[in-house]
């Protein structure tokens, strides 16, 4: 069973650009969350979809934004780049979304990020 | 104040140490608690999620929950080289707010030979 792919896993981008990044779920699952990881601040929530739905979004400015297709694949964006959005990108992906837990359908399994570099 | 504290560490220990890493928390709403062991360019792994208060055990691995102090704490017994990694608590209320969860900040684990 495939895991959670991340494209592209590495970029570099200079401050004022955008930049689009695409997470492939696992098949069958139909929560995705986003999430940026840096030394400073650790794993921050950007935002969840669920069946092209944002379902809960983070404290971060209105430049992050995301979607999600009917075939769960996700994208996020960021526009206007900054110094600070240096960081890697994971995203997460889940069967469901709330509830309880002890059915284990919420458990995410995160891809292996990507990495954004803002000069 | 964060909601989730972690010390980051570094923790270094020699092979076979039992290892104790803890985090304490501030919102009283977290019901769900989880491990996840993030290694060197990888993504975080899940290693154990628990819901209540007590102790849940899995091989070499002790997840332990007091939510009366808002305290948890991951045991890791008989430590091998290959446990190397930053080990990341997580939490969550879980209700019907989604999957959104709460993360420390991680701790850095390297076991020594």
């Amino acid at each position: 069973k495939a895991g959670v792919t991340q494209t592209p896993r590495y970029l570099i981008k200079t401050r004022g650009q955008q930049v689009t990044l695409s997470c492939s779920p696992i098949s069958g699952h139909r929560s995705v969350s986003w999430y940026q990881q840096t030394p400073g601040q650790g794993l921050q929530f950007l935002f969840e979809y669920f069946s092209e739905t944002q379902r809960n979004k983070g404290n971060f400015p209105g430049r992050f934004s995301g979607r999600q297709f009917s075939n769960s694949r996700s994208e996020m964006n960021v526009s206007t780049l900054e110094l600070g959005d240096s960081a890697l990108y994971l995203c997460a992906s889940s069967l469901r979304t709330g509830g309880a837990m002890s059915s284990g359908a919420n458990v995410l399994t995160f891809g292996a990020g990507s990495r954004l570099t803002v000069l | 104040q964060k909601e989730v504290e972690q010390d980051p560490g570094p923790l270094s220990v020699p092979e076979g140490a039992i290892v104790s890493l803890n985090c304490t928390y501030s919102n009283s709403a977290f019901q769900y608690f989880m491990w996840y062991r993030q290694y060197s360019r990888k993504g975080p792994e899940l290693l154990m999620y628990t819901y209540s208060s007590g102790n849940k055990e899995d091989g070499r691995f002790t997840a332990q929950v007091d939510k009366s102090s808002k305290y948890i704490s991951l045991f890791i017994r008989d430590s091998q080289p290959s446990d190397s990694a930053t080990y990341l608590c997580a939490m969550s209320p879980f209700t019907g707010g989604g999957n959104k969860l709460t993360f420390g900040t991680g701790t850095q684990l390297k076991v020594e030979l």
